[in-house]
């Protein structure tokens, strides 16, 4: 079965320097979710979007921004980057049509700033 | 904050079944109990959920007890490759966009 692609898979950038993870969810889901994990710690939420709009928020930093297309693809932009985002990123997406709105999610983005 | 707690770690002979607790005592009415695993740095696997009635998959066995303070996965024969960190989340039904909130989880260290 299809799953949810993550591009790139590992990322490596300087501080200041802007980056931009993509995310295609399984098809026919609507709903995409962004989540972040720093060494050693648990998944954060950061942010989701369904039918294009921003659906719920967490603790993404203002330096970061996403959105989520016609196709229902997402893009999380992260600029000013920190020692501190070096993280794996995770998108995970749900249908919200069934009965429930099970999240699936992709293999991840590994961000590593240097 | 997480809404539930688990021992953060378990040992399991392979070919055992693995049994993981989780205690979720202020769940809602309205809240399903999900399970996920997450096997090092890959992405979180989502296992099985269930509301009041035990549910089973080709992966796992969810028991969550009458008064649904409280819940167990079973994996029944586990092999070396069910060794993960497995994350017992409570979550609204059908809840668009809404978040998962993971805790600290059971690490599952499945042993020969």
């Amino acid at each position: 079965a299809a799953g949810v692609i993550q591009s790139p898979r590992h990322l490596i950038k300087e501080k200041r320097e802007t980056a931009t993870l993509k995310c295609y969810p399984i098809p026919r889901h609507d709903t995409v979710y962004w989540y972040q994990q720093g060494p050693g710690q648990d998944p954060q939420f950061l942010i989701s979007f369904y039918e294009k709009m921003q659906s719920d928020k967490g603790s993404i930093p203002d330096r970061f921004s996403a959105q989520q297309f016609s196709d229902y693809h997402s893009e999380l932009n992260m600029s000013s980057l920190e020692l501190g985002d070096s993280a794996l990123y995770f998108c995970a997406s749900s249908y919200t049509g069934g009965n429930t709105d099970t999240q699936y999610f992709g293999p991840g983005t590994r961000l590593t700033v240097l | 904050d997480a809404k539930t707690t688990q021992p953060p770690s378990m040992d399991c002979a392979e070919g055992r079944a693995a049994n993981l607790p989780c205690n979720h005592s202020t769940i809602s009415g309205n809240e399903y109990v999900y399970w996920y695993r997450q096997i090092h740095s890959q992405g979180p696997q989502y296992i099985i959920h269930g509301l009041k009635n035990n549910e089973t998959n080709e992966m796992a066995s969810l028991i969550i007890t009458e008064d649904r303070k409280s819940s167990t996965l079973i994996l029944p024969h586990a092999t070396l490759r069910d060794t993960a960190v497995y994350y017992c989340i409570v979550r609204p039904f059908y809840n668009q966009g809404g978040k998962l909130i993971f805790g600290q989880g059971t690490e599952l260290s499945v042993k020969p």
